[in-house]
């Protein structure tokens, strides 16, 4: 079947490391999104990628880093920078070409100890 | 102010009841409207999308108002699995199809 998978399930960092969230899909979509969801909130944009090799900054990109290097992958840095890393992290895919459904993955709970 | 805004709730209504959410938006150039359905920890799953002329699933009807710019959905004879938190998503014009969010409103269907 196809989907998104997020690997891990559950994160823990250490003060000063950078950890990687993992994002495959094998929908065959161009465009992918990292999105952060704090308790109660919403989800915020971090970034984007339309197409492979591009990416862009979305509303909250400090402190985070991505790459696009294959069109089914699309992983997402939380690096040192980021200050306040403990959330609940979300990538999804998009499929512009047959409808306008946003495909999620399972998400990945990152924490500080 | 907030492009995308919701009254966060929570709601608690018993089994049963009907219940309204709205949504509010801040362009009005903004073209594609969401329903998101939230179970905790979980990912959001696509309710329904909002069409101009409104539109109905089941016990599930959601509204668009473009002149006062917000996006209701009512569920009709409530039950208890329909417990979670309602996102609202609204792609704004040249925003290259991301969605924008709002905060969710929290419902709880008690028995």
């Amino acid at each position: 079947d196809g989907g998104i998978t997020q690997s891990p399930k559950y994160l823990f960092r250490k003060e000063g490391q950078n950890v990687t969230l993992s994002c495959e899909q094998n929908l065959n979509h161009d465009a992918m999104y990292w999105y952060r969801q704090d308790p109660g909130q919403g989800l915020r944009l971090i970034y984007y990628s339309q197409i492979v090799n591009d990416f862009q900054k979305g509303d909250i990109a400090e402190g985070y880093s991505v790459s696009r290097e294959k069109k089914e992958s699309f992983p997402l840095t939380v690096t040192s920078a980021q200050k306040n890393p403990t959330a609940f992290y979300l990538c999804a895919s998009y499929d512009g070409a047959t409808n306008e459904k946003l495909f999620f993955g399972s998400g990945t709970q990152l924490s500080v100890l | 102010r907030k492009e995308v805004e919701q009254d966060p709730g929570p709601f608690n209504v018993p089994e049963g009841a009907t219940v309204a959410f709205n949504c509010t938006y801040s362009n009005s150039a903004s073209q594609s409207f969401f329903w998101y359905r939230q179970d905790c920890r979980k990912e959001p799953k696509l309710l329904m999308s909002v069409y101009s002329s409104g539109n109905e699933d089941g016990r599930f009807t959601a509204q668009l108002n473009r002149a006062s710019q917000y996006i209701s959905l009512l569920i009709r004879d409530s039950k208890l699995s329909d417990s979670a938190t309602y996102l609202c998503a609204v792609i704004p014009p040249g925003s290259a199809r991301q969605l924008t969010f709002g905060s969710g409103t929290q419902l709880t269907v008690l028995p």
